[in-house]
């Protein structure tokens, strides 16, 4: 079973800031938090992943709180393109190429 | 670089049919992945490949699912006879050896079973 609780859903307006929040309360010392998100009809694709310090990238930052216990990735500029399924997992780093358990996701709508 | 190929993308069956989806992972990927995608869900590991070996079919409903890399390059997964309930979207993935790392996705197969 999933290891993180999202919400369903979200709407975000063209250009402002997709803030998408996850719980991860049972995380391991051991365990990162990665994120992906499923545009339509595509599969999966990888957005960015940490252990404990925030982390950017050219789509996105995430910010893991110092507990570790939640974290939030964000868009900081949501166009069209970026309406999704954004999927937060946490996974062990060093474990060999084990599986993703994916939940539901959240379902980012970006509205014009 | 060509990402991981599947084919066919659509394909649609009577019951009780076999049904045969391919998979080409990106060159030099030594992991490869087929996950099962019902409607409204996240995807589901069926089975993991090391190369030729399959390390993790755990998921894998052995009675009428069967997949197969036995060059540890492409393969293919097989399901006979398919069943109503096997509609879904049947994603490949693949990721270089290592500590695990990103995983590649490709576009995937969507089933449907009449």
């Amino acid at each position: 079973d999933a290891k993180t609780t999202q919400p369903t859903s979200m709407d975000c307006a063209e250009g402002r800031a997709a803030n998408l929040p996850c719980n991860h309360s049972t995380i391991s010392g051991n365990e990162y938090v990665y994120w992906y998100r499923q545009i339509h009809s595509q599969g999966p694709q990888y957005i960015i992943h940490g252990l404990k310090n925030n982390e950017t990238n050219e789509m996105a930052s995430l910010i893991i709180t110092e507990d570790r216990k939640s974290s939030t990735l964000i868009l900081p500029h949501a166009t069209l393109r970026d309406t999704a399924v954004y999927y937060c997992i946490v996974r062990v780093w060093g474990s060999g190429n084990t599986p993703l358990v994916f939940g539901k996701g959240t379902r980012l709508s970006v509205i014009a | 670089e060509a990402g991981v190929v599947q084919s066919p993308r659509y394909k649609i069956i009577e019951k009780k049919q076999p049904v045969a989806f391919w998979c080409n992972p990106i060159s030099g990927h030594n992991t490869l992945y087929w996950y099962l995608q019902n409607l409204g869900q996240g995807p589901e590991l069926l089975i993991r490949y090391e190369n030729e070996e399959a390390v993790d079919d755990s998921q894998l409903p052995k009675d009428r699912f069967s997949a197969e890399r036995l060059k540890g390059v492409d393969s293919t997964l097989k399901i006979q006879p398919a069943e109503l309930g096997d509609s879904a979207v049947y994603l490949c993935a693949s990721s270089p050896a290592g500590t695990g790392g990103e995983q590649f996705f490709g576009p995937g197969t969507r089933l449907t079973v009449l």
